[in-house]
């Protein structure tokens, strides 16, 4: 089993849609959690990081449930320059910096 | 202020040559790491420096690959007798590993393809 896990789309949602993701993680050791954002042959950028009680950054919200061990990300009202795919991060251990990724989902949000 | 740079940005070698790929993190960060991204799969973790500790180096595939880091700043990436399937993107990413911030600034990549 992968130590993270995304559905890998695509996803194609129609602007002005919500759309939401969800990633696993196997290890219930787990830290901290991310999304990043990857734009086609472009490098991951943070888009928010994932706390234990949600958190919410203009349209996009990011929740975490430690007890089924996965990570939400919804995007609500969604333009067209969200098309990208979104990449589950999570750090494992303290002490341990390391980030795994997770292979990412495609959105392409159509016109 | 400036980001992450890494040089070449793209690199074709033949097969069983040696290449070295450059990264030059964010000023006053102390962590960099290094990734390879294979055409349409995640990230796959490499190396990471943090300080002056010993650099975790779990994700090296083989020991072909090595990497050093200067002066706790810029690092350097070897890839000795290159294979075709070293063929990838090679993102560096540094961070100020400070309190509870992990965010990790990425580098444009370099675009490696061996012939």
């Amino acid at each position: 089993r992968k130590e993270v896990e995304q559905d890998p789309g695509p996803f194609n949602v129609p602007e002005g849609a919500t759309v939401a993701f969800n990633c696993t993680y196997s290890n219930s050791a787990s830290q901290s959690f991310f999304w990043y954002r990857q734009d086609c042959r472009k490098e991951p950028k943070l888009l928010m990081s994932v706390y234990s009680s949600g958190n919410e950054d203009g349209r996009f919200t990011a929740q975490l449930n430690r007890a089924s061990q996965y990570i939400s990300l919804l995007i609500r009202d969604s333009k067209l320059s969200d098309s990208a795919t979104y990449l589950c991060v999570v750090r494992s251990n303290f002490g341990n910096e390391k980030l795994t990724f997770g292979t990412g989902t495609r959105l392409t949000i159509i016109p | 202020g400036a980001g992450v740079s890494q040089s070449p940005s793209n690199k074709v070698t033949e097969k069983g040559k040696d290449v070295e790929l450059r990264c030059d993190p964010i000023s006053g960060h102390t962590a960099l790491y290094w990734y390879r991204q294979s055409l349409g799969q995640g990230l796959e973790f490499l190396i990471y420096f943090q300080g002056n500790s010993a650099p975790d180096k779990s994700g090296l595939p083989s020991d072909r690959f090595s990497a050093e880091r200067t002066g706790g700043s810029v690092s350097t990436l070897t890839i000795q007798r290159t294979q075709q399937e070293d063929s990838a993107v090679y993102l560096c990413a540094s961070s100020l590993q400070r309190g509870v911030s992990y965010e990790q600034y990425f580098g444009p990549g370099t675009r490696l393809t061996v012939t």
